[in-house]
């Protein structure tokens, strides 16, 4: 497997524009989590999907960000509209089971919002 | 409320020489304890994890680390730290009944010198 792969890479884009991140899973794993990794926050939670149901939305930061999983392969994160502050690497990761498996992550998606 | 604390924020260590970067957590229930490695512009590689049994981990290329309940520590030890292990390492914990979601520390940066 090719492990779990994001897209875009980079990311540039002007504020006020709409952002979309997207992940494509470890074929079979039934968990998928969002994060998001800054300086000076960490890595946050954003919000983890079981079975592409969303399960925990909390940690989403405010109503312009949105995440989808359509089906088991693709997820979405949506920032609409885009500010400064959301300039971040988000990281798509994917796991199997609830026994305490291991997350693996994608390479993440370094976000400059300008 | 369960959480992870990484008390070093950077740990500069000299080549050959041992290292341990600490971790403690707080929870009420039965934890998973987990070692991240994040090399720069890279993704999160799992390192070592503890789900059961025996207390002390190891990884392949030489970090181990050892559950202590009564501490509730996880800390991760080398004993001959080498150039290539200059990474972020961040200690992670999923929880009894919390699904696979992971909650990381902070992270600690080590940085071996010559």
């Amino acid at each position: 497997d090719a492990g779990v792969i994001q897209s875009p890479r980079h990311e540039v884009t002007e504020m006020g524009q709409e952002v979309t991140l997207r992940c494509k899973p470890i074929s079979g794993h039934d968990y998928l989590f969002w994060y998001r990794q800054t300086m000076m926050r960490g890595l946050e939670l954003l919000i983890y999907f079981n079975n592409n149901v969303p399960i925990d939305d909390s940690g989403m930061p405010e109503d312009r960000f949105s995440a989808k999983m359509p089906n088991a392969s693709f997820s979405t994160l949506k920032i609409q509209p885009s500010e400064p502050r959301d300039s971040a690497v988000y990281f798509c990761a994917s796991s199997l089971g609830d026994r305490g498996r291991e997350a693996f992550f994608g390479q993440g998606t370094r976000l400059t919002v300008v | 409320a369960q959480s992870v604390t990484q008390l070093d924020s950077q740990v500069p260590v000299f080549e050959e020489a041992p290292v341990e970067l600490r971790c403690n957590y707080s929870s009420s229930v039965s934890v998973y304890l987990f070692w991240y490695v994040q090399y720069p512009n890279q993704g999160l590689q799992l390192l070592l994890k503890y789900l059961s049994g025996s207390t002390l981990v190891e990884s392949i290329n030489g970090f181990e680390a050892e559950f202590n309940k009564s501490q509730t520590s996880f800390h991760l030890r080398k004993p001959s730290v080498h150039i290539s292990d200059t990474a972020e390492y961040f200690c992670a914990v999923t929880f009894t009944g919390g699904g696979n979601k992971l909650t990381f520390g902070t992270g600690t940066q080590l940085k071996v010198e010559l």
